[in-house]
This record gives C-alpha cells, structure tokens and sequence, in this order.
C-alpha cells in the first residue's frame, strides 16, 4: 500500500515569504502529526490532527499553522519566514492517535530559506 | 518538558561486529520507540516496547524496555554496511490526550566495510 506522500520534496524561499507543504496519509489513516528536523533542535513536534480537529500543538510560534482536510490530507503553513526555519519537516500519519496504531513517516519536505 | 537523552553520540565500527546504544530519560515513558533514519528520508520504526522489563527483537536488532521506565537500548548484531544511520529513540509525551513523540538526538552509526 502507499505510504505517507509529502509534497514537494525540496523547497527554497526568500525571508519574509510564505509556504504551504502537503501530507497524504496512508490510506484509512486519519491522524497526521507534522515534526520540524533541525541538525541543532533535533526532531521536535508541531501539531497533531484528528479527523479535521488540531488535538495537540508544539511550543512553535503562531507563524506555524496547518490543517486537516475531510479525507485526512494536511496541510501545514509558515507565514513570514526566518532563516532558522530552514529545516526538514516531516509528517506522520497513523490509524488512530496512540502509538500501538502504527506511526509511519513520510520522507519530508527540505525547506531552505535564504 | 520531557528530555530523552541518547548515547553515544556517534559510533564508528567494523561490519560484523555489535552495536548497543542507549537512551535514558529523567521521566518516566509508557512507550519506547526506535526508528532509523537514512539520508534524505523520514524515520522509519524498528521496534516498539510497550510494557518495562519487555525484550523484543527484530531480526538482528533487540531492544529492552528498562524496568524502571526510565531508559531502554537497542542492540544491533553482526553489523552491515546497509546498518549505517542515525538511529532515535522516542516516547509519547505525558499527559491525557498528548500523543506527540519526544525524540532522542540521535546515534549516528558508521559501518567500516
């Protein structure tokens, strides 16, 4: 079956601008979470939607924000970005929330803000 | 918050030889994760421990759920060069409804042919 299919894969954008990156869940999976990479912070979470409904949010600024569609597709904007928003940011999808569900990454989008 | 601490940082071995990795946490965890992450891609899971004192293998890998809660390791036998990466351990954040992971920084492993 597919896996969780995040678009695009690379990104660059000037400072100041803004970005909407895209996560397909794996088919039936109705929770997305989305994670910012950085080589300094490591792995650290963003939000976490469920059936259309944020239940969890990360310590990110207000300029972080996203959405969950009705077939489970999410969404997430960076309004006004900095530089230190350059990063990998990964989305997962899973069944249910809770982890005994399955809790599959998708490759990520390479954002570069320059 | 909730802080998981891996080691060691790196690690640079022969293939064929034994890996063992560690992470530790000053809270306790009900779920310990590990993933591996290859370049360029998105973690992927390779053993889930759900239950302290619990030992569980994935072919050449076995990790332990410490049974203070509070730490686990993964073990890699026989190294190979496919073994390279950086490999996470995470847990689910406390708290009623939160179902964010805590990631480790990573153990990045080096396999020399």
């Amino acid at each position: 079956k597919a896996g969780v299919t995040q678009t695009p894969r690379y990104l660059i954008k000037t400072r100041g601008q803004q970005v909407t990156l895209s996560c397909s869940p794996i088919s039936g999976h109705r929770s997305v979470s989305w994670y910012q990479q950085t080589p300094g912070q490591g792995l650290q979470f963003l939000f976490e939607y469920f059936s259309e409904t944020q239940r969890n949010k990360g310590n990110f600024p207000g300029r972080f924000s996203g959405r969950q569609f009705s077939n489970s597709r999410s969404e997430m904007n960076v309004s006004t970005l900095e530089l230190g928003d350059s990063a990998l940011y990964l989305c997962a999808s899973s069944y249910n929330t809770g982890f005994s569900y399955g809790y599959t990454f998708g490759s990520g989008t390479r954002l570069t803000v320059v | 918050g909730q802080q998981l601490n891996q080691s060691p940082q790196s690690m640079f071995i022969q293939e064929g030889e034994d890996v063992s990795m560690n992470c530790t946490s000053s809270s306790i965890f009900n779920t310990w994760l590990w993933y591996k992450q290859d370049p360029g891609e998105g973690p992927v899971l390779l053993i889930a421990l759900y239950k302290a004192g619990e030992l569980t293998s994935n072919g050449r890998l076995t990790a332990q759920f410490g049974i203070t809660r509070k730490d686990s390791f993964l073990n890699i036998s026989a190294s190979i060069p496919s073994d390279v990466g950086i490999y996470f351990c995470a847990g689910p954040n406390s708290g009623a409804g939160s179902y964010q992971l805590t990631f480790g920084k990573g153990t990045k492993l080096s396999v020399i042919p």
